[in-house]
């Protein structure tokens, strides 16, 4: 069964961590994306990559970082977190033809910053 | 702002009703696509209908498009109670990127 995990379903880290989210797709999809979703604003686009060591900024980048050095990983960086980075992260991967099959989201990580 | 915007936010029926949620989209697209998400889980892709289509079926779904309105429907028919979930349209916003609305909640009660 095709699938995207992340590593983690909870967690909870201190203000001013770094925080590593890290994401594995196993669908040799090229593109990988990480959105963040709150309740009452849907899924927001945070970055996404469509190559090794490629990426490109969402719609709200601020805060976060990226890096993709093996194409079936994508690891979303909180450089400093803070309270308002407290959301659901979801990761999703898709093959070239996004527009015939879509995304395969992997089941979240719910991160809460104390 | 959202490209898919769904309508209504919030849906609660019996089971055995039909659930009917709606989303308007801005841009023109090639396809517009239907998720469901259980809760605190990932997103699960349901159905994809082209924009040279009117109408699609996949089981108890039902998906129309009507592109002079930029708009799509999700029809539920005979719905149970593990269909509670919400649910979410999206399109294709620029190559390899999707847009997603801010979802149904949809609750189906035994």
């Amino acid at each position: 069964d095709v699938k995207v995990t992340q590593s983690s379903r909870y967690l909870v880290k201190r203000t001013g961590e770094k925080v590593f989210l890290e994401c594995v797709q196993d669908m040799d999809h090229e593109n990988m994306f990480w959105y963040r979703q709150d309740p009452g604003l849907g899924l927001r686009l945070i970055y996404f990559s469509y190559d090794v060591k490629m990426k490109e900024k969402g719609d709200i980048p601020e805060g976060y970082s990226v890096s993709r050095e093996k194409k079936e990983r994508f690891s979303l960086i909180l450089e400093s977190a803070s309270t308002n980075q407290t959301s659901m992260y979801l990761c999703a991967s898709s093959g070239r033809t996004v527009q015939n099959y879509g995304y395969t989201f992997g089941s979240g990580t719910r991160l809460t910053v104390v | 702002s959202q490209q898919g915007e769904e309508d209504p936010q919030a849906l609660s029926i019996q089971e055995g009703e039909n659930a009917t949620m709606n989303c308007s989209y801005k841009t023109s697209i090639n396809n517009l696509q239907w998720y469901r998400q259980n809760s605190g889980r990932g997103l699960v892709h349901l159905i994809l209908i082209r924009s040279n289509e009117r109408e699609k079926h996949s089981g108890r779904l039902r998906v129309t498009l009507d592109t002079s309105k930029k708009s799509s429907s999700l029809l539920i028919t005979a719905s149970r109670a593990a269909d509670t979930a919400s649910y979410f349209c999206a399109t294709v916003v620029r190559i390899f990127v999707m847009r997603f609305g801010a979802g149904t909640r949809l609750t189906v009660k035994p």
